[in-house]
């Protein structure tokens, strides 16, 4: 059974700060991880996929990294802004259907 | 290109009264599509989800059914909603394995 957790469940910053944000899994035998972005009241955003072959994937601000074998991946957010504000979960597929279990999210919020 | 369309974007519905969400996917073929709901303060569940036309498997004993009775065509359904059945639920996509899932923007139910 994968079991999916993401620390810290809240954080706030000032307006350039680097981040990041950790999500571990217990099933290390995933062949992606993937980071999405919540706004309120919104459906999801895709960020990044990070393949089981990668160690690091990388889009604009935004740098993943996974460690499957410390079942582990970091989402780090470069010169923090705020439209950056929002929900940050991660996901890790289960089964050859690829159903995804979802980590309870880390919410931020970057001031001015 | 790909998008995902989901409807209504919101819906309050007093209890006893059937449900019907309807999620369509466009520029892509037999996707694998999938039924998450998420409660006020807590992580994505996910309900259902479908590799194939008329292929459904449920993850939670709920009120709720789903089917799929086109290729791209997704539906979540109750005969009689419960208070509980309140949240947002989301329908997603994937192209089959370990590739990246989609979003769509989401259904606000709220049961009265």
């Amino acid at each position: 059974k994968q079991e999916v957790t993401q620390i810290p469940a809240a954080l706030s910053v000032p307006e350039g700060e680097n981040l990041v944000l950790n999500c571990s899994f217990t099933d290390s035998a995933i062949y992606n991880l993937q980071w999405f972005r919540q706004d309120p009241g919104k459906g999801l955003t895709s960020l990044l996929l990070i393949q089981s072959s990668q160690r690091e994937q990388t889009s604009g601000r935004l740098n993943a990294s996974l460690d499957k074998s410390s079942g582990r991946s970091t989402l780090y957010i470069a010169a923090s802004q705020p439209g950056d504000s929002a929900t940050y979960l991660c996901a890790a597929p289960l089964g050859l259907a690829d159903k995804l279990i979802f980590g309870t999210g880390t919410r931020l919020q970057v001031f001015p | 290109s790909q998008t995902i369309h989901q409807w209504p974007a919101t819906l309050v519905q007093p209890v006893g009264s059937p449900l019907s969400l309807e999620c369509t996917v466009e520029g892509t073929s037999n996707p694998n599509l999938y039924w998450y709901r998420q409660a006020a303060g807590r992580g994505l569940q996910l309900l259902f989800y479908s590799v194939g036309i008329g292929q459904i498997s449920s993850e939670v004993p709920q009120n709720l059914s789903a089917s799929r009775p086109q290729d791209r065509q997704f539906i979540l359904s109750s005969k009689k909603l419960l208070l509980s059945d309140s949240g947002f639920y989301l329908c997603a996509w994937s192209v089959q394995q370990n590739t990246e899932a989609f979003f769509g923007q989401g259904t606000r139910l709220t049961v009265v």
